[in-house]
């Protein structure tokens, strides 16, 4: 069985300033993992996905996330926040055998302040 | 490539009702997964399909929800006897492949129902 946690329900940055949401995981087989983002009133869009090719891996609009075995996680950082990074982000994980199928955190609302 | 076209975007229904939604994948992708998402939390897996045939349901799929995928192509979620429980936003999902687990999926922008 996979499960997804998310700390923090709610992060709150300056612009500028580092963004770093977190994730832990647990899976009885090696995962895939991803980091989708979610603006108000739409759907997902996929950020960056963890396919085992590299542990640290880059994604769209400077974002990045480090995969850690040993700590099962699966954080999201990003070096300086921007406006436009205010949304809800969810980690994501789909185990190899499981046809695709996503379990979700609950989600990181991230707030920017000027 | 056009994405993921869900409709309606919002439905308002009364209690006991029946409703459709419909989701048109991105054209080249076999694989369609329908997700419910209530307000504060992750989106929850409910079905997917791969071309026409439907793979495997939730547990939170009860007997009032059936979805189907005639022909491979766009699929449909029908919830009968609506409850207030069912208010949601429910997402579709595309990706392509047979080995599916590490392609990327692909969001519409779902339908929020709420129920009266």
């Amino acid at each position: 069985a996979q499960s997804v946690t998310q700390l923090g329900s709610h992060v709150s940055v300056s612009e500028g300033a580092l963004v770093l949401l977190r994730c832990n995981y647990s899976s009885s087989v090696p995962p895939y993992l991803f980091w989708y983002v979610q603006y108000p009133n739409q759907g997902l869009q996929l950020l960056l996905k963890y396919t085992s090719a590299a542990t640290l891996v880059k994604g769209i609009n400077g974002f990045e996330a480090e995969f850690k075995k040993s700590e099962t996680s699966f954080h999201l950082t990003k070096p300086s926040a921007h406006m436009s990074d205010a949304a809800e982000y969810f980690c994501a994980v789909s185990e190899s055998d499981s046809w695709g199928k996503l379990q979700f955190g609950a989600g990181t609302q991230v707030v920017v302040t000027p | 490539d056009t994405g993921v076209s869900q409709d309606p975007r919002h439905k308002i229904t009364k209690r006991g009702q029946n409703v459709t939604f419909r989701c048109d994948p991105i054209s080249e992708h076999n694989r369609l997964y329908w997700y419910r998402q209530t307000l504060g939390q992750g989106p929850e897996f409910l079905t997917y399909f791969q071309n026409e045939a439907q793979l495997e349901k939730s547990r939170l799929l009860s007997d009032r929800f059936s979805a189907e995928r005639p022909k491979g192509s766009f699929s449909t979620l029908e919830i009968q006897r609506t409850e207030q429980g069912d208010s949601a936003m429910y997402l579709c999902a595309s990706s392509r492949g047979l080995q599916a687990s590490n392609q990327p999926q692909h969001f519409g922008d779902g339908t929020r129902l709420s129920i009266l």
